[in-house]
């Protein structure tokens, strides 16, 4: 299947920071990705669609100002945390669709 | 999208077969049914789809019921690398569409030695 990549694996973060994660589609390219978050023993969340050359859609109650999501080429999207909190920790994952929808392998963020 | 019911858990011995039933009563007529499955601490991974004929590939077949209102995943051989969290998910089919994946609380499976 499809490979999907993301960076960093982890990151620990103090409060007040910015972090940003990078999702690519290795092998393909992604008009579409997708942006979710989970939290331990909960299920997947979908936070955001992202496309190529557009705003993202956020689902309802997710904040777009501060989940900023750029998708500026078929390969790529960024989700940057914007002063992120404790509140914020969380398993961060993306996918993206080439006919299926695939997986990356999630970001961990641990904020401080 | 359809709306989907699965146990909150199960338990399969080591080399059975691992059965995993979904429900899904309001599926519409142009909804597939996927499968998805997550390992601990690991994004999910794609294992197998179908509209209403039964599918089977190298990870997996899936039997869907005439009406459409259930399935079940069946991993013919289950191995202790198979333990994870397994979602049904029903979605509208294909690249042009901006059907999401909607993830329900999944079935934990839990393959013993």
């Amino acid at each position: 299947g499809a490979v999907v990549s993301q960076h960093p694996s982890w990151v620990i973060c103090k409060s007040g920071t910015s972090v940003k994660i990078e999702c690519r589609s290795l092998d393909f390219q992604a008009t579409t990705m997708f942006w979710y978050r989970q939290f331990p023993k909960q299920s997947l969340m979908l936070m955001a669609t992202s496309n190529e050359g557009s705003k993202a859609t956020y689902e309802q109650g997710v904040e777009k100002d501060k989940f900023l999501i750029n998708h500026a080429s078929l390969t790529l999207s960024t989700l940057t945390v914007t002063s992120a909190h404790p509140e914020d920790s969380s398993f961060y994952i993306c996918s993206a669709r080439e006919g299926e929808q695939y997986f990356g392998p999630g970001t961990r963020l641990t904020v401080l | 999208d359809a709306k989907t019911t699965q146990p909150t858990s199960m338990d399969c011995a080591e080399g059975r077969a691992a059965n995993l039933p979904c429900n899904h009563s309001t599926i519409s007529g142009n909804e597939y049914v996927y499968w998805y499955r997550q390992i601990h601490s690991q994004g999910p991974q794609y294992i197998i789809h179908g509209l209403k004929n039964n599918e089977t590939n190298e990870m997996a077949s899936l039997i869907i019921t005439e009406d459409r209102k259930s399935s079940t995943l069946i991993l013919p051989h289950a191995t202790l690398r198979d333990t994870a969290v397994y979602y049904c998910i029903v979605r509208v089919h294909g690249s042009s569409n901006t059907g999401k994946l909607i993830f329900g609380q999944g079935t934990t499976l839990q393959v013993k030695p």
